[in-house]
């Protein structure tokens, strides 16, 4: 059964570098699959910030590109969220997710199928 | 960029009810749409992916239906686990974005 761990600080200030990581365990990452993030704001829904393939193509949220990476580290089995120059808008819970997919006639049809319990997210000096 | 929007943003019904939720697309997605439903602290849980195929597991009151930019969750006959939060999502575009969400709550 894959399980996925937020782990990282709590707590940022602003204009600084918010790191996560996320720790695999059941599944080797270097096996396959897109692993990602979303975030969700105090009260507010769930937003998209990117996604890295397994080979380590990344894909960002356009809107957030200028200040995120998102890297794999297969021999810990493990990938990273950097996002850079945070404020109070950054506060939110951050998930961490598994894309798997699945051929249904022609095509891939991938969905977030394994998530992370989240870690909550503080911007404040 | 696709933009997804949800309706209702909220909604109150009453165990026993039959229940739809729409998603409209920005721009046409195939059937690349899926549906998670997120219950307060904890992550979504996907429900619905492909439009209309069911995650194993998810009973079968929850199905999907819709293509290209219009897309439908429906509920058959609600029970007191269903009152949560719902969400829509593309993967037609590698830059993946989720609808506002929908509130489904106890009337």
């Amino acid at each position: 059964q894959v399980q996925l761990q937020e782990s990282g600080p709590g707590l940022v200030k602003p204009s600084e570098t918010l790191s996560l990581t996320c720790t695999v365990s059941g599944y080797s990452i270097s096996s396959g699959y897109y692993w990602g993030w979303i975030r969700q704001p105090p009260g507010k829904g769930l937003e998209w910030i990117g996604s890295i393939y397994h080979s380590g193509s990344t894909y960002y949220n356009p809107s957030l590109k200028s200040r995120v990476t998102i890297s794999v580290d297969t021999s810990k089995n493990q990938f990273s969220l950097k996002l850079s120059s945070v404020t109070a808008a950054d506060t939110a819970v951050y998930y961490c997710y598994m894309v798997r997919g699945v051929m249904i006639g022609y095509y891939y049809y991938y969905y977030m199928d394994v998530w992370g319990k989240g870690t909550t997210v503080t911007v404040s000096s | 960029d696709i933009q997804m929007t949800q309706s209702p943003s909220s909604l109150s019904a009453s165990v026993g009810d039959r229940v739809t939720i729409t998603c409209r697309a920005s721009q046409s997605i195939s059937s690349y749409l899926n549906w998670y439903q997120q219950k307060p602290g904890k992550a979504p849980k996907l429900l619905i992916y492909a439009a209309s195929s069911l995650q194993s597991g998810v009973p079968s009151r929850f199905s999907g239906s819709g293509s290209g930019t219009d897309f439908t969750l429906t509920i058959s006959s609600l029970q007191p686990e269903d009152f949560a939060t719902y969400y829509c999502q593309q993967s037609y575009s590698t830059a993946y974005s989720f609808g506002q969400g929908t509130k489904l709550e106890i009337k």
